[in-house]
């Protein structure tokens, strides 16, 4: 069965550093997505991606995020000067035109 | 905001049908009921959807009442391999209005299912 693909599984950075998490969906699929998690607390929506633009955005995905599609296979997702309040796990997914997401299975991201 | 409403947590033995419930009374003509599960810290994993008619695959069976305002999830058989977290989420059909669909978690049902 198609999966997503994340990289890193586990990030350590210190704050203040940039770091890029990185996805591979699955390959026919249209629509891609970054979602996190605090530990303890809900699935949060940050971003969706189609078409080569970003389509819709929460609160959260301000101007220290940033998603890319660089080569037709990755999708990436950067934040710039990382807090400590980023530490979470960040959730890849995508979607065909008419079935349900995909996850992925996470990276977790740890700030120190 | 989610729309929708579950309780926060459920026991069910094993081998037992596990009937999770979802309230949704402000749903819309053109939202979808889907539902997702979440097994300890992995990603969320699709097991249906529907959208007024009761629907079952290979995973579970959605039942939908008619005025759509709530739902149930059966899992007729549960195993311990279902103990997960599961959400009831409503929005619109994929690419309905230039919509992209996005889901929006609540906080989710904590099935635990007991030996």
């Amino acid at each position: 069965e198609p999966e997503v693909t994340q990289t890193p599984s586990h990030q350590v950075t210190q704050m203040g550093q940039e770091v890029i998490l990185r996805c591979v969906p699955i390959s026919n699929h249209l629509y891609f997505y970054w979602y996190r998690q605090i530990l303890g607390q809900k699935v949060e929506f940050l971003v969706s991606f189609y078409n080569n633009e970003i389509s819709e955005k929460s609160e959260i995905f301000d101007d220290q995020f940033s998603v890319e599609r660089p080569d037709g296979s990755n999708f990436t997702l950067k934040i710039r000067s990382t807090k400590l309040e980023d530490s979470a796990m960040y959730f890849c997914a995508s979607r065909g035109r008419f079935y349900g997401y995909t996850f992925g299975s996470g990276t977790r991201l740890t700030v120190v | 905001d989610a729309k929708t409403t579950q309780p926060p947590s459920m026991d069910c033995a094993e081998g037992r049908a596990a009937n999770l419930p979802c309230n949704h009374s402000t749903i819309s003509g053109n939202e979808y009921v889907y539902w997702y599960r979440q097994i300890h810290s992995q990603g969320p994993q699709y097991i249906i959807h529907g959208l007024k008619n009761n629907e079952t695959n290979e995973m579970a069976s959605l039942i939908i009442t008619e005025d759509r305002k709530s739902s149930t999830l059966i899992l007729p058989h549960a195993t311990l391999r279902d103990t997960a977290v599961y959400y009831c989420i409503v929005r619109v059909a994929m690419n309905y209005g230039g919509s992209q669909g996005n889901l929006i978690f609540g906080k989710g049902t904590k099935l635990s299912v007991k030996p």
